[in-house]
């Protein structure tokens, strides 16, 4: 158990749709990142918050959006959703800013029809 | 550009036999970290090490080993006498802040590692 929590574990919902996936990083850890992996593009990051604030951003889509609340947990909204988007999101989080080690939560498995 | 190859998309073993996990990566940066991750079929990705660039000694840890060289541009990954628990999606990845990705991690494509019994 990495101690990085996130929920829902499996989410179906129809095209065009929005969902919220909701991760809570390990006790202390400042910094979170969203990553994607589906079979066709792999594991690919997102974004990342740190302390509350918007860090880097990856291949994330415009309809994809993301937020970290004072108590540190981070939520990454999905709108318009497309048959594409169907895949596995992860949450990982980290101590600080630096290139440290990152660990994930069990991810979110997105089914879109 | 950042890249990271994992040249095998599939290895088949036997139990109790070795086998090396191939890791090529590409950056422009002279600090890099190195990092691999197993996903066993229950789906979660657990850390398994981090190396950064100014330290090339080999890591050992119980069957575990690991092999950086600079000259190469590798970073791999041997599992000694392997069990079937050790069947897992095995990526590797980098991280060198030379991008807009700041600190996220850049995965390799990963190595589907089967043992049978």
């Amino acid at each position: 158990d990495s101690g990085v929590t996130q929920t829902p574990k499996h989410l179906i919902t129809a095209t065009g749709q929005r969902v919220t996936l909701r991760c809570s990083p390990r006790s202390g850890d400042l910094s979170v990142y969203w990553y994607q992996q589906s079979l066709d593009q792999g594991l690919q990051f997102l974004i990342q918050y740190y302390n509350g604030e918007e860090r880097a951003k990856g291949n994330i889509l415009e309809r994809f959006s993301a937020q970290q609340f004072p108590d540190l947990h981070s939520e990454l909204n999905l709108s318009s959703l497309e048959l594409g988007d169907s895949a596995l999101y992860f949450c990982a989080s980290s101590p600080q800013r630096g290139h440290y080690e990152q660990y994930f939560g069990p991810g979110t498995r997105l089914t879109v029809t | 550009a950042q890249k990271v190859t994992q040249a095998q998309t599939e290895i088949s073993v036997v139990e109790k036999e070795d086998v090396t996990l191939d890791c090529v990566y590409e950056t422009r940066d002279t600090t890099y970290y190195l990092f691999w991750y197993k996903q066993p079929p229950s789906g979660e990705l657990v850390f398994l090490i981090r190396r950064n660039s100014f330290d090339e000694q080999n890591e050992i840890s119980g069957r575990y080993s690991w092999n950086f060289q600079k000259s190469t541009s590798s970073f791999n990954f041997t599992i000694t006498a392997s069990q079937v628990v050790d069947s897992a999606v095995y990526f590797c990845a980098l991280s060198d802040g030379s991008n807009q990705a700041g600190t996220a991690l850049i995965f390799g494509k990963g190595t589907t590692l089967s043992v049978s019994s």
